[in-house]
């Protein structure tokens, strides 16, 4: 299995900050690395698809980028509604493996 | 756009089959990838397998064969079946649908399963 580690694995940001979440994976995965947000009691919702690609009607201040083994998920202006856990995901073999979590708080 | 919903008991017995249904609209199953993918409690995700052009599977090694997912094309669902289930098997399950960007898209709301006697 591929093994996934985000960092942090939670950290403190007030609105109008620039947060940054790093995925590394145990072995290279081209771009099949896709990013998520869940709140508490909710389904997580994609963010990121395939790195960097912006999901239909998630706000321009998330980004993605990456390669191989070291990815990132970046929050340019952290706003009210993005307080929550994000997750990382592979696709690129399976068994598909998600990151422990980071959570954003105040 | 694609809906599902997820269906079944909320507690199971120890050593007992787990037994959950996702309901599709929006979409027939038929061509695509259905998953299932479980959360414990104050956990992480886990993913469980997907069933992909209406009987192929793939799973996760982790459980040990001891999970099924199938679907009913008639009915435009798909269900998992996990056996001898432990308390390690409490979780939240979701279906969801894995696009062809190879990412989860369309989520179901979660159904939290609880194994105790």
């Amino acid at each position: 299995d591929i093994q996934m580690t985000q960092s942090p694995s939670s950290l403190s940001a007030s609105v109008g900050d620039r947060v940054t979440i790093t995925c590394r994976t145990s072995q290279a995965i081209s771009s099949s690395l896709n990013w998520y947000q869940q709140k508490p009691g909710k389904a997580p919702q994609l963010l990121i698809y395939a790195t960097s690609n912006l999901f239909r009607g998630v706000p321009s201040t998330f980004s993605g980028s990456g390669s191989a083994t070291e990815f990132t998920l970046t929050i340019s202006s952290v706003q009210p509604e993005d307080y929550a856990t994000y997750y990382c995901q592979q696709s690129f073999s399976i068994p598909h493996t998600f990151g422990q979590g980071t959570k954003v708080e105040v | 756009q694609v809906q599902l919903q997820e269906s079944g008991p909320g507690l199971v017995k120890p050593s007992e089959t787990l037994s959950l249904t996702c309901s599709v609209s929006g979409g027939p199953i038929g061509d695509y990838y259905w998953s299932w993918i479980r959360q414990p409690p104050g956990g992480g995700l886990e993913w469980i397998g997907y069933v992909f052009y209406s009987r192929r599977t793939k799973y996760n090694p982790s459980f040990n064969s001891r999970v099924a997912i199938s679907t009913d094309t008639s009915q435009n669902r798909f269900s998992l079946n996990l056996n001898s289930v432990t308390a390690a098997d409490t979780a939240v399950y979701y279906c969801a649908h894995l696009s062809a960007a190879n990412s989860y898209i369309y989520w179901g709301r979660g159904i939290m399963v609880t194994v105790s006697s």
